[in-house]
């Protein structure tokens, strides 16, 4: 089974400045994953996606993450922070063949002025 | 683009009433996911269903029931609430085709038991 670790559940970081959200992720096989923001009161969004066709992943609102085997790591980033990039970050993969999501335990981003 | 839509987006009730849940997949998404996702938790999956048929189980409370119909909506059925089905109750839906497993989520539910 596949499992996903989220390595801070907090990061603060200033508007300008970039963004790493860490991701480790176990799994016997090549994995399927997935970064979905989550703003306050609202539903949860899609960000990007690993399907193994490229290890950088390019997503919307500028953010990327690159899979690393070595480091069985899905980081996620962004070179410049905005204040509208403050939500609930969720490192998320697929359990089993029925497609069912395991969810990380998610990062609180906060950008401050 | 058409998106999941999910019914009502509120809901308050009372210790041991009923409630259910609406969802409405993306058209022609043939698979339905529930989760439920606790205050400061992350989204835990419920139950899922295939073609109107379930096809995975999680952590659902034998007090929970669901079903998807000949429309490929869903319903989540909730009896005898306790306080702590007080959640966020997301339905996502997707194409079983789609490489990749992408999840499309619906707006979700709050429900608040009191």
């Amino acid at each position: 089974a596949q499992s996903v670790t989220q390595l801070d559940s907090h990061v603060s970081v200033s508007e300008g400045t970039p963004v790493l959200l860490r991701c480790n992720y176990s799994s016997s096989y090549s994995p399927s994953l997935f970064w979905y923001v989550q703003h306050p009161n609202k539903g949860l969004q899609l960000l990007l996606k690993y399907t193994s066709a490229a290890t950088l992943v390019k997503g919307i609102n500028g953010f990327e993450a690159e899979f690393k085997k070595s480091e069985t790591s899905f980081h996620l980033t962004k070179p410049s922070a905005h204040m509208s990039d403050a939500a609930e970050y969720f490192c998320v993969g697929i359990s089993g063949n029925t497609g069912k999501l395991i969810f990380g335990q998610g990062t609180t981003l906060q950008v401050k002025p | 683009a058409a998106g999941v839509i999910q019914s009502p987006r509120h809901l308050i009730k009372e210790k041991r009433e009923t409630a259910t849940l609406k969802c409405y997949p993306i058209p022609r998404h043939d698979t339905v996911y529930w989760y439920q996702q606790g205050p400061g938790q992350d989204p835990q999956f419920l139950i899922s269903f295939y073609e109107k048929m379930q096809s995975d189980k999680g952590s659902i409370p034998d007090r929970f029931s669901a079903q998807q119909f000949s429309d490929y909506h869903s319903e989540l059925n909730m009896s005898s609430l306790e306080l702590g089905d007080s959640a966020l109750y997301f339905c996502a839906s997707s194409l079983v085709a789609t490489p990749g497993g992408e999840q499309f989520f619906g707006p979700g539910t709050r429900l608040t038991v009191l």
